[in-house]
């Protein structure tokens, strides 16, 4: 049973170069997440999605944009990378929205130069 | 908007000793969560708590959900090197799907 998958695990850019982080999840929940982690401030959440066909920003959103693609998967896009989204990033699912636990992927490690 | 801090950031224990994190929100919680991130791992879910005053044990931890339900607690009771981690609470901001994380107290144990 794979939970949530992330990749890829790591990545280095260059400042203005893109690229998208894909998310997927085998166990049938309805919402997804993005949350970024830098040291010191905790998780932030950057964008979410309640359901399927569905997506809000976060606490974070700028600079990042957002698919759900499906129920299963929710990919994040840097258009353009900066140096300030140098971060580790996890995607996370829930079945519903607000309570009930999140599962986490095991996280994207992303530098920006 | 919302904002959860928690304190300490930090602490430093010799294994044995007792170990308690505080959480602290600015707004009103309909329920809270507490998840362990082990160093390089990602957050693993612990526990949630839904009524006020609410106390739940899992083997050494205590969890407790204040009275008013803006703040939260977690014990450890000898703690052992396993315990190793950082620790979060988390509770619904703004609309219900939305969990805003606090800011996390890592905990280092040694022998």
């Amino acid at each position: 049973n794979a939970g949530v998958t992330q990749t890829p695990k790591f990545q280095v850019l260059k400042t203005g170069q893109s690229m998208t982080l894909q998310c997927a999840q085998d166990m049938n929940h309805n919402s997804m997440y993005w949350y970024r982690q830098d040291p010191g401030m905790g998780l932030r959440l950057i964008y979410y999605s309640a359901s399927e066909g569905t997506t809000d920003k976060g606490e974070v959103p700028n600079g990042y944009n957002v698919s759900r693609l499906n129920k299963r998967e929710f990919s994040l896009r840097l258009e353009s990378a900066a140096p300030s989204q140098t971060s580790v990033y996890f995607c996370a699912s829930s079945e519903g929205q607000g309570s009930g636990e999140l599962f986490f992927g095991e996280g994207s490690r992303l530098t920006v130069l | 908007g919302q904002q959860v801090m928690q304190i300490p950031q930090y602490q430093h224990v010799q294994e044995g000793e007792d170990f308690t994190t505080y959480c602290n929100s600015s707004t009103t919680l309909s329920n809270i969560q507490w998840y362990k991130q082990r160093p390089g791992g990602h957050p693993v879910f612990l526990i949630q708590l839904v009524k006020s005053g609410e106390v739940k044990k899992q083997k050494r931890l205590t969890f407790q959900f204040g009275e008013a339900k803006k703040n939260s607690s977690l014990h450890i009771t000898a703690t052992q090197t396993t315990d190793v981690g950082t620790y979060f609470c988390a509770g619904p901001g703004g609309t219900a799907s939305k969990l805003t994380f606090g800011t996390g107290t890592r905990l280092q144990v040694t022998l």
